[in-house]
């Protein structure tokens, strides 16, 4: 099965810029989303087809590819952002939705 | 406005049975492919199922395969998820999400979540 890889935690200060990735093998040819989900909330979609964002989200979120990982990177980044984030793909092989492990951002 | 809200969660024992729904309203539902989500306490999410906006297609993860099973009534702008043969690790909250039109597109709208809890 389709395996989505992101670190487990990542940590930044305010103001500065956090970058997200989400590996997986041929994930170029994948459309990748993102979600953000703050504790005791249901998840929010914040990027998707690769880079798009929906309304109401900061264009201090963005989405990239390059090679086999996807990214999502926040700039400008707020205590508001503390979060955990999924990136998730479709598998056309299995047909399955898979999410990545989720990576929790801690704002220090 | 868009809204999707689950019921039906609970405890269960091991090998029980539970029947979760979602409700759908806000937008045409019957367009619409919609997919249930999992979050075992302190975990990630895991994707469950899926069903096609016909019901005719429907696909499941491992993990659940041949014990839920997934349905949907476009006249009552419902989806189900008939779980049987429950293990203690299926404990977790369960979300409905809306798959945005068209295939492959993102999980754009969430319901709160109901929590089932499998426990002898």
């Amino acid at each position: 099965s389709y395996v989505l890889t992101q670190p487990p935690s990542v940590s930044v200060a305010p103001g500065q810029t956090a970058k997200i990735t989400c590996e997986g093998n041929n994930i170029g040819a994948k459309i990748v989303h993102w979600y953000q989900q703050r504790p005791g909330q249901a998840p929010v979609l914040v990027v998707y087809d690769d880079g798009d964002r929906p309304s109401g989200i900061p264009e201090r979120l963005s989405g990239s590819k390059s090679g086999n990982t996807a990214t999502l990177t926040i700039s400008r980044v707020e205590a508001g952002d503390e979060a955990d984030y999924y990136c998730q793909v479709w598998d056309t092989s299995s047909l399955h939705r898979v999410f990545g492990g989720g990576t929790k951002l801690t704002v220090l | 406005e868009v809204q999707v809200m689950e019921s039906g969660g609970g405890l269960v024992h091991p090998g029980g049975s539970l029947r979760l729904s979602c409700a759908a309203s806000g937008f045409t539902f019957s367009s619409y492919e919609m997919n249930w989500v999992r979050q075992a306490p302190g975990k990630g999410l895991e994707w469950v199922s899926y069903i096609h906006s016909s019901g005719n297609f429907i696909h499941y993860a491992d993990s659940v395969k041949g014990r839920f099973t997934v349905s949907r009534d476009n006249a009552r702008n419902s989806v189900y998820l008939q779980m049987n043969s429950l293990r203690v690790e299926d404990t977790a909250i369960y979300y409905c999400a809306r798959e945005d039109i068209p295939a492959d597109g993102p999980f754009d709208y969430w319901g709160q979540g109901t929590l089932v809890t499998v426990s002898s």
